[in-house]
């Protein structure tokens, strides 16, 4: 079965820009998971997403923010982008078990 | 108390060896402990977990040791080899399985040929 997927790859945005990540994810998968990964701070949860609902959310400003649709696929965007944005956002979803399933990632560089 | 500590950031082992990769956690409420392995360019990908029921786990070369009462749980890689070479994260995760997952920060594997 088809993994999770997230688009697009790479972006290059200038400060002050915001962006739309998406994700899409495993046929079934009801929860979709955001996390921010940097070579300092790990891997630091975003939100989480449940049936169009949030279900968690993580410390980080309300610059970023995020939905979930109808058919499970998220976004998530981050309004008036700063320099320490730049990372790699992770997109995770998960079933009926404990584990999650991420995808390859969306690497942000801010400018 | 929703962190979990993760050693040491680097790592590098012979072909052949042991590598083996430390995590300490604060809170009791944690019920499941997965390790995850991230290679260049991928997203983590799920390795092994343990519930806090069982002191040990093995899956190949792969064993997770769980010491319920230090709050203390490891990665243990026999026979390692040039292909282990990621960035493995050790997680906790609460009672529900709902809960979000804490990660740890990360340790960069290398195993030298």
């Amino acid at each position: 079965k088809a993994g999770v997927t997230q688009t697009p790859r790479y972006l290059i945005k200038t400060r002050g820009q915001q962006v739309t990540l998406s994700c899409s994810p495993i046929s079934g998968h009801r929860s979709v998971s955001w996390y921010q990964q940097t070579p300092g701070q790990g891997l630091q949860f975003l939100f989480e997403y449940f049936s169009e609902t949030q279900r968690n959310k993580g410390n980080f400003p309300g610059r970023f923010s995020g939905r979930q649709f109808s058919n499970s696929r998220s976004e998530m965007n981050v309004s008036t982008l700063e320099l320490g944005d730049s990372a790699l956002y992770l997109c995770a979803s998960r079933g009926g078990d404990y584990g999650y399933t991420f995808g390859s990632g969306t690497r942000l560089t801010v400018v | 108390q929703q962190q979990v500590k993760q050693s040491p950031q680097s790592l590098i082992v012979q072909k052949g060896g042991i590598s083996i990769i430390n995590c300490a956690y604060e809170n009791t409420a944690f019920d499941y402990f997965p390790w995850y392995q991230q290679f260049p360019g991928k997203g983590p990908a799920l390795l092994i977990a343990i519930r806090p029921d069982v002191s040990e786990k093995k899956e190949g070369r792969f064993t997770i040791s769980f010491n319920k009462s230090a709050k203390q749980f490891s990665l243990h890689i026999m026979d390692s080899q040039p292909g282990d070479s990621a960035t493995y994260f050790c997680a906790a995760s609460g009672p529900l399985r709902d809960d979000k997952i804490i990660f740890g920060k990360g340790t960069r594997l290398h195993i030298l040929p």
